[in-house]
């Protein structure tokens, strides 16, 4: 299977901070890297795929970038509702799987 | 507007089968452009594949749970079930039904449903 090892575990940030998030593969897997955000007691949301292409209706505050081994998101502008936890997920082969989560909480 | 729905019992007993159903309303799932797959979730724990299926039948099971793991479709209803037997505690989870759109992921998430494996 392949490893995903997100960075770091967890993270605190201000309102309109600037963070990024680090998600590195055990081995190489071109570009097929998805991000997701998950609020407490909700379903995860699907906001880039491919590394960075950015899913239909989210805001381009979101970006990604990345290829191989090692891939990034990066938020810009943090506001009140980006605060949440963030997985990233390998789609080259499976089984699919997911980083441990990044979780982007208030300073 | 796709939505996804997860079906089923939320309590389930220790070495019984756990079975729960996504029905899938905006799109076909006969649709040569998709898949469609479960994911679980323990509580307060991360994210875990379980499997996938195409309209045809075809399958992909984790390693991890694949012998206990069953996924079929009813292309007439628009559904996917996924069966898990032989349960345990550590079965408890939200379950998830998700479709993916070949080569770029999953796109479109069910609410998730919880199960709790317990006697």
């Amino acid at each position: 299977d392949i490893q995903m090892t997100q960075s770091p575990s967890s993270l605190s940030a201000s309102v309109g901070d600037r963070v990024t998030i680090t998600c590195r593969a055990s081995q190489g897997i071109s570009n097929y890297l998805a991000w997701f955000q998950q609020k407490p007691g909700k379903a995860p949301k699907s906001l880039i795929y491919a590394a960075s292409s950015l899913q239909s209706g989210v805001p381009s505050k979101f970006s990604g970038s990345g290829s191989g081994t090692d891939f990034t998101l990066t938020i810009s502008s943090l506001q009140p509702e980006d605060f949440a936890t963030y997985y990233c997920q390998q789609y080259n082969s499976y089984p699919y799987t997911f980083g441990q989560g990044t979780t982007l909480e208030i300073k | 507007q796709l939505q996804l729905q997860e079906s089923g019992p939320g309590l389930v007993k220790p070495s019984e089968t756990l079975s729960l159903t996504c029905t899938v309303s905006g799109a076909s799932i006969s649709s040569s452009n998709y898949y469609w797959g479960w994911i679980r979730q323990p509580p307060g724990k991360g994210l875990e594949w379980i499997g996938s299926i195409y309209f045809t039948g075809s399958t992909y099971y984790n390693p991890s749970l694949k012998s206990r793991v069953t996924i079929s479709v009813d292309m007439p209803k628009n559904q996917f079930s996924l069966k898990l037997s032989s349960v345990t505690a550590a079965d408890t989870a939200v379950y998830y039904c998700a479709r993916i759109i070949m080569g770029l992921g999953i796109d479109y998430w069910g609410q998730g449903t919880l199960v709790t494996v317990s006697s």
